[in-house]
């Protein structure tokens, strides 16, 4: 069945450090892929979307990659601030012809320490 | 626009009772899907509309819950006789299959339920 696993523990950093955060999916080959995250009681907020043929994407402090030989994707937020703090959700998207779907992963859960 | 909308946003009810959320979607929006969602896991589908075509219904979704799209616009998702273990977020989003991205969805503020 497919799969998708996220760092299962909480990720505490330092202020001003770099997180990372891993996506792993095991028995499919996503299209691509989307980063969301998820602040407590509201619904998740798109960030970033990174396609199979790339292999880096950035936006401000955030950057996502994408390994497919590896099933892998990792999110980084460099020079992490406490407002950081969220659930970041991983989100491959499978397509095949029309059909589309979307797997959500569990999520892991970030805080910035100042 | 102002984005996806949700009502109510709590909603505290017995064990038994029926309950309708209503989303409204970003208006040019096509697709419409509902998730469930409880603490600690991720979004849990349940069904999606494109248009007011329901396209899709997760084989999870007992025939308790129902959702409606009856002019492509708002949805409303509606649970008859509500079990404790309905209680958790219900999140609607919207995406426009038309667009760039069309599998970027777009959520609004949930619905908490909590069923006593």
């Amino acid at each position: 069945s497919q799969k998708i696993e996220q760092n299962s523990e909480a990720l505490n950093i330092q202020e001003g450090k770099t997180a990372t955060l891993t996506c792993n999916y095991t028995n499919y080959s996503p299209a691509y892929l989307q980063w969301y995250r998820q602040d407590p009681g509201r619904g998740p907020v798109f960030l970033l979307l990174i396609r199979e043929n790339e292999k880096e994407k950035r936006k401000e402090r955030l950057k996502v990659t994408f390994d497919t030989t590896l099933k892998q994707s990792l999110f980084h937020i460099t020079a992490s601030q406490p407002a950081d703090s969220a659930t970041y959700l991983c989100a491959p998207v499978l397509v095949a012809g029309n059909n589309r779907k979307l797997i959500w992963g569990l999520g892991t859960s970030l805080a910035v320490n100042p | 626009d102002t984005g996806v909308s949700q009502d109510p946003r709590h909603k505290i009810t017995k064990r038994g009772q029926n309950v309708t959320f209503r989303c409204d979607p970003i208006s040019e929006h096509n697709r419409l899907y509902w998730y469930r969602q409880t603490l600690g896991q991720g979004p849990e589908f349940l069904t999606y509309f494109q248009n007011e075509a329901q396209l899709e219904k997760s084989r999870l979704l007992s025939d308790r819950f129902s959702a409606e799209r009856p002019k492509g616009s708002f949805s409303t998702l509606e649970i008859q006789r509500t079990e404790q273990g309905d209680s958790a977020m219900y999140l609607c989003a919207s995406s426009w299959i038309g667009g760039r991205d069309p599998d970027t969805q777009y959520f609004g503020p949930g619905t908490r339920l909590t069923v006593l």
